[in-house]
């Protein structure tokens, strides 16, 4: 258990429709990270925030957005879902949020849109 | 841009025997470089990771890698496999800055008793 926590687990939708995914950091841990894993592109980093401060950009589109709270949580947010937005997302903390720093992953939340 | 290229999508070894992962990486500026493992329906876990000190870096569960800058490779290696390895490996590079995180496409390593 990496102490880095996740809901749901699993969301079914429909296209079109909005979501939120959640993520708590470990305790200590000011920097959290977004990813998204699915099979057409493996593994991309989306996000970085670091104590409530967007920290690093990579290859999230503009229907997502996110942002972190000031008790440190995170949240995802995916609107006017399509078909291929369908993957496994997790969420990382690491303690200053550097690029020398262990990232510590949730067990990720599986979303399908149908 | 930087990148990585894990350069087998599979590799099946039997237990006992040593196991190679082989990662190549392409970045502008001295980056960070880890390996990760991810268990079936399970986050990814931090194997060992090269932040620009000792070359060879040794990581959990008996695993090390060895950066060669001049090969411009971060290889994966076990002495000895167990059926616990059985899993999905990434080789991840992160620029100094954060800007710039990729992932390699991962390696499926099987383990045959």
């Amino acid at each position: 258990d990496s102490g880095v926590t996740q809901t749901p687990k699993h969301l079914i939708t429909a296209t079109g429709q909005r979501v939120t995914l959640r993520c708590s950091p470990r305790s200590g841990d000011l920097s959290v990270y977004w990813y998204q894993q699915s099979l057409d592109q493996g593994l991309q980093f989306l996000i970085q925030y670091y104590n409530g401060e967007e920290r690093a950009k990579g290859n999230i589109l503009e229907r997502f957005s996110a942002q972190q709270f000031p008790d440190l949580h995170s949240e995802l947010n995916l609107s006017s879902l399509e078909l291929g937005d369908s993957a496994l997302y997790f969420c990382a903390s690491s303690v200053q949020g550097r690029s020398t720093d262990t990232q510590y992953f949730g067990p990720g939340t599986r979303l399908t849109v149908l | 841009a930087q990148s990585v290229t894990q350069l087998d999508s599979h590799v099946s070894v039997s237990e006992g025997t040593p196991v190679l992962l082989r990662c190549n990486y392409s970045s502008s500026y001295s980056p960070s470089l880890f390996w990760y493992v991810q268990h079936p329906n399970k986050g990814l876990q931090l194997l060992l990771k090269y932040t620009s000190a000792a070359t060879l870096v040794k990581g959990i569960n008996g695993f090390e890698a060895e950066f060669k800058k001049s090969e411009t490779s971060f290889h994966l290696t076990k002495p000895s496999a167990h059926m616990s390895d059985a899993a999905e490996y990434f080789c991840v590079v992160i620029s100094y800055n954060n800007n710039d995180m990729r992932f390699g496409a991962g390696t499926r390593l099987t383990v045959k008793p």
